[in-house]
């Protein structure tokens, strides 16, 4: 299995508190991916990285930002957390492009 | 942009039977396809993928895709299932070019459920 974990796995919060999921892999690669999972929808990327402060927006940003300060370590942060970001949230990796990307175990936050 | 339709959302099989789930993709460009798999609880895993070279593809546990560069589709076959192989299946695409930073557009996945 590659190298990637996440925390917390589960989290509970309050609409308006800002939230930091975090992404750990050690496997060095590149490339690293949030992306959420909600029933119907598949999964739909958030933002993600090509390397060390090089991120960009995904297909639903909106209310996320992240941070990549190292190689190893991607955080994704919800500034005022709401109640429609109550998801899965998944951390990918990969190494280069075409190439598989390793899934996370998940984080599950519940916004009540 | 790029998109991927997943015609099924539930598929039920009896264990041994034949079965195909259904993706459809749409892109300009050239595109790599990826089927995952999600067991429960669990993030996803590769089970296989389409870069180039032969359409159809293989996984090590009987499943295979045909790439259909005609019909836009990459369809996913498995000729006997298992108990086992009940989970939820998602078809992904991604931009082929040398700035998608391999990012994957997802279908709305399947979920298969083999019975005894």
């Amino acid at each position: 299995d590659a190298g990637i974990t996440q925390s917390p796995r589960h989290k509970v919060t309050e609409t308006g508190t800002p939230v930091t999921l975090r992404c750990h892999q050690t496997e060095n690669h590149r490339y690293m991916y949030w992306y959420r999972q909600d029933p119907g929808h598949g999964l739909r990327l958030i933002h993600y990285s090509y390397g060390v402060k090089d991120t960009d927006k995904g297909e639903v940003s909106d209310g996320y930002s992240v941070s990549r300060s190292k190689t190893e370590d991607f955080l994704l942060t919800l500034e005022s957390a709401t109640s429609s970001q109550t998801s899965v949230y998944f951390c990918a990796i990969s190494e280069a492009q075409g190439n598989e990307q390793y899934f996370g175990p998940g984080t599950r936050l519940t916004v009540t | 942009a790029q998109s991927v339709t997943q015609l099924d959302s539930q598929v039920p099989v009896f264990e041994e039977a034949p079965v195909e789930l259904r993706c459809n993709y749409s892109s300009s460009v050239s595109v790599y396809l990826f089927w995952y798999v999600q067991y429960p609880n669990q993030g996803l895993q590769l089970l296989l993928k389409y870069l180039s070279g032969s359409t159809l593809v293989e996984s090590i546990n009987g499943f295979e895709a045909e790439f259909n560069k005609s019909q836009t589709s990459f369809h996913l076959r498995k000729p006997s299932v298992h108990i086992s192989d009940t989970a939820e299946y998602f078809c992904a695409v991604s931009d082929a070019g040398g700035t998608s930073y391999g990012k994957l557009t997802f279908g709305q996945g399947t979920i298969l459920t083999v019975h005894p």
